[in-house]
């Protein structure tokens, strides 16, 4: 069984600035089946990028996603407000235990 | 308008039963693998099942194996999960969510969940 490790787990940063979420597999995965979801209070989650790297519609060009093997990484080039959220990755059924982007 | 909508949920015994149903609309239902997640307040996302478009192939997490059942009616446009056993650890909001890539789980569209607390 594959284990997703998320690292941090809450960052703490400001407006304007760069957020880079890490997701660590316990083993080689396929890019093909790694997402990241944003999650808000109350809310249910929202896909940003499939396919590793892929934006779903609709999610600015300012998230973005990379990796492969047992590394990925979602980035966030400049944190709006709205961004403070929950992120988690998945692969395939299994999902990371979320990393909080938190203001700083 | 991609639309996805959960009913069911509630509170209910341990060892009891329960099914949800989500109604989609907006896109054809019959083209999606659809999957259900669930999270338990203040905790993480866990997948809980999925099914194939056609609901020839159904996969669960081992943890509901034997005591949940994924179905879907494409001609209602509803998917169904038919909860068995259920303990206090299945307590939860539940979503459905469509899968983008079918068999991936990359899920493009989300319910608003439904809470189900198993309790005595």
């Amino acid at each position: 069984e594959i284990v997703l490790t998320q690292s941090p787990g809450t960052l703490s940063l400001s407006p304007g600035e760069r957020a880079t979420l890490s997701c660590r597999a316990s083993q080689s995965v396929s890019s093909h089946s790694l997402a990241w979801y944003q999650q808000k209070p109350g809310q249910a989650p929202r896909l940003l990028i499939y396919g590793a790297s892929s934006r779903a519609i609709g999610i600015p060009d300012r998230f973005s996603g990379s990796g492969s093997g047992t590394d990925f990484t979602l980035t966030i080039r400049r944190l709006e407000p709205e961004d403070f959220a929950v992120y988690y990755c998945q692969q395939s059924t299994t999902f990371g235990q979320g990393t909080k982007v938190e203001i700083k | 308008e991609v639309q996805l909508v959960e009913s069911g949920g509630g509170l209910v015994q341990p060892g009891g039963s329960l099914t949800l149903s989500c109604g989609a609309s907006g896109f054809t239902f019959s083209n999606f693998w659809m999957s259900w997640v669930r999270q338990a307040t203040g905790k993480g996302l866990e997948w809980v099942a999925h099914i194939k478009d056609d609901g020839s192939v159904k996969s669960y997490v081992e943890s509901v194996k034997g005591r949940f059942t994924i179905s879907r009616d494409n001609a209602k446009n509803s998917l169904y999960l038919q909860m068995n056993s259920l303990r206090a650890e299945d307590t939860a909001v539940y979503y459905c969510a469509r899968e983008i890539v079918g068999g991936l789980v990359d899920l493009d569209c989300w319910g608003q969940g439904t809470l189900v607390t198993v309790s005595s």
